[in-house]
């Protein structure tokens, strides 16, 4: 069974700008979790969508948002990016949800923003 | 103010001793526990879990440790391996509320 895929890997914008990434969850998984890595702050949690609904909402601003679709993969946009939206962005899939289930999270893409 | 604290971020092990990784926790409703292991440029992949109806579980060289009234639990490695040097996440969760700590770094020497 392939794992959770993400596109692109890496990412370089300038403030300003907008992106839009990709994760594909694995075959069968309803949910997939966006998070962001940066140095000593660890994972902190973005949002996460059930079967193309947003099912919880970490405490990020309103230049970070994602949808889901029918085939469950969802995309994560940010708008207006700042120099501090540089980071790992990672997502996770699992079958039922976060909270209480295993998550398989892919590798990353890693924005830079200039 | 922070839910989940790994209040070391770093630790140093010998090959064939005992890693231990803690993590804190402040909300007492918080109801499953979750240890993640995560190396360079790859995804964190998960390693063990614990209801809290539960004290302790094990799987194979890792043990985790749940304590309830001191909010706490830790991620026991024995014996650790060169293989095991990464960095190690605790996370927390009940209902829809997930939360991971910052990660503590461990590095088993050889």
């Amino acid at each position: 069974k392939a794992g959770v895929t993400q596109t692109p890997r890496y990412l370089i914008k300038t403030r300003g700008q907008q992106v839009t990434l990709s994760c594909s969850p694995i075959s069968g998984h309803r949910s997939v979790s966006w998070y962001q890595q940066t140095p000593g702050q660890g994972l902190q949690f973005l949002f996460e969508y059930f079967s193309e609904t947003q099912r919880n909402k970490g405490n990020f601003p309103g230049r970070f948002s994602g949808r889901q679709f029918s085939n469950s993969r969802s995309e994560m946009n940010v708008s207006t990016l700042e120099l501090g939206d540089s980071a790992l962005y990672l997502c996770a899939s699992s079958l039922g949800g976060m909270g209480y289930n295993e998550q398989f999270f892919g590798p990353g893409t890693r924005l830079t923003v200039l | 103010d922070q839910q989940v604290k790994q209040n070391s971020p770093s630790l140093s092990v010998q090959e064939g001793r005992i890693s231990i990784l803690n993590c804190d926790y402040t909300n007492s409703m918080f109801d499953y526990f979750l240890w993640y292991k995560k190396y360079p440029a790859e995804g964190p992949t998960f390693l063990i879990s614990i209801s809290s109806i539960k004290d302790k579980n094990e799987d194979g060289r890792f043990t985790v440790f749940l304590n309830k009234s001191a909010k706490h639990l830790s991620l026991h490695i024995v014996p650790s391996q060169p293989g095991d040097s990464a960095v190690y996440f605790c996370a927390v969760s009940y209902g829809q509320n997930f939360v991971f700590g910052p990660g503590t770094r461990l590095s088993v020497l050889p």
